[in-house]
Formats: C-alpha cells, structure tokens, sequence
C-alpha cells in the first residue's frame, strides 16, 4: 500500500529565510508520480509539482525546488527566500500504478512571518 | 475561465438529515474524486468516478452517495448514516489517465449542528 509521510507538522520561519518541508514515500511501485500541493488559508488547493520516479533531477521554478531521491524514498520541496504569502499548508501525494486514488500526507503547516 | 466549482461554501445541517454538495467542472475532464478533510490531516478519498455513469468507493465511502449522469458535475450527498459529518470536503478532476494532476475546488465546509 501508498504510504507518504510528512513528518513536520508546523514550521515558522522569518521572511526571507529559506525553508524545506521533507517528504518521505513507501510504494512498491517501480514506475511512478510524485505531487506536491499547497492549501492556503483560503481552503483550495493549488497543484505545484509532478515529478516522474524516472527522473531524478532536480526541478527549480523561481523561488521553489524539489529534490527528488529514489535511493532515499524522500521528495523534498525548498522555499528560498520565503515570502509571507508562502505561508499555507503543503502537502506531498502519491498515486498508485494505474490508480484514481492519490495518498496524501498529512501535510506541513507553514508559517512565514514578517 | 476554466475550473471547478463546489457549492455552497459553508453548510449547516441538523442531525438526521441528508445533505447533498455539488461540484461542477469546466474542464473537460473524464475523471472527479470527492475528499474529505478533517483538522491536521490529509485529505481521505470519499467516491471517483473515472466515466460518466460510472463510480467507486474510496478509503471512506460509507454513509456517503454520489451520481454522474453529466461529465461536468459530481454531486455528493452527506447521509444520516455518516456518523461523524462535520469536516471539509473538497471536489477534484482530472484527466483520465489516474498520474494526472488532479485540479480543486474551493472546498465546501459541513457543519453538523
């Protein structure tokens, strides 16, 4: 079975701080996605990221970074000069092989303070 | 401008009455998926339903229905039988491919009173 842990429940940091929210993974799978969303205060969550299990670069768009490692299990998602409108609730999620459910985490609160 | 609409925002209910949750979709997609979200936890899939006419359960489907007789909605309907309603229930689509990323509505929060 899917498994995705997100063993931080809150973080705060000050602006301007760079911050990481780790993501730690169990599947059989050998081929699979990997999704990282945001759930501001406002309730909606947004899609970040997809990430293929064949492709283990790392993904940089503008001040967000994902690094994603196989051996380790972990897809972790960097804020680099965190900005308060950072501040939601981010959560990792897993698919299954050919399968409609996603497996989320429980999510890691971010606080940014000004 | 495309996207996902779930109605109404907030809902309140008396205890032993059913309530129905709609979400509509303009995007085209073959796939929608209702999910439950209680405080501190991740979201538990209730119902998806991969086809117009066509649904399945989910991690926690009991006490909860669900129709899709139109690609474009997916409503839910809340029974007396689902014991502990109170949560947030968010409505997603996707394409039909399950490893598409799946796109939110603003969420409806259910109180039971």
């Amino acid at each position: 079975a899917q498994k995705v842990t997100q063993a931080q429940t809150e973080i705060s940091v000050v602006e301007k701080e760079d911050v990481t929210l780790d993501c730690v993974y169990e599947t059989r799978d050998t081929t699979y996605y990997l999704f990282w969303y945001k759930q501001p205060p406002s309730g909606e969550l947004v899609f970040l990221i997809r990430r293929n299990s064949f492709d283990e670069q790392n993904e940089i768009s503008g001040r967000y970074s994902w690094n994603f490692q196989k051996s380790t299990s972990s897809f972790n998602f960097t804020i680099t000069a965190s900005q308060v409108v950072d501040s939601a609730v981010y959560f990792c999620a897993l698919p299954g092989a050919g399968s409609y459910q996603l497996t989320f985490g429980k999510g890691t609160k971010l606080s940014v303070i000004p | 401008d495309g996207g996902i609409t779930q109605s109404p925002k907030y809902l309140f209910r008396k205890e032993g009455q059913n309530v129905t949750l709609s979400c509509e979709q303009n995007l085209n997609h073959d796939a929608m998926y209702w999910y439950r979200q209680d405080p501190g936890q991740g979201l538990r899939l209730i119902y998806y339903s991969q086809i117009v006419n066509d649904f399945q359960k989910g991690d926690i489907a009991e006490g909860y229905s669900v129709s899709r007789e139109k690609k474009e909605s997916f409503p839910l309907t809340v029974t007396s039988a689902q014991k502990n309603p109170t949560a947030f229930y968010l409505c997603a689509s996707s394409g039909r491919d399950g490893d598409n990323e799946q796109f939110f509505g603003p969420g409806t929060r259910l109180t039971v009173l």
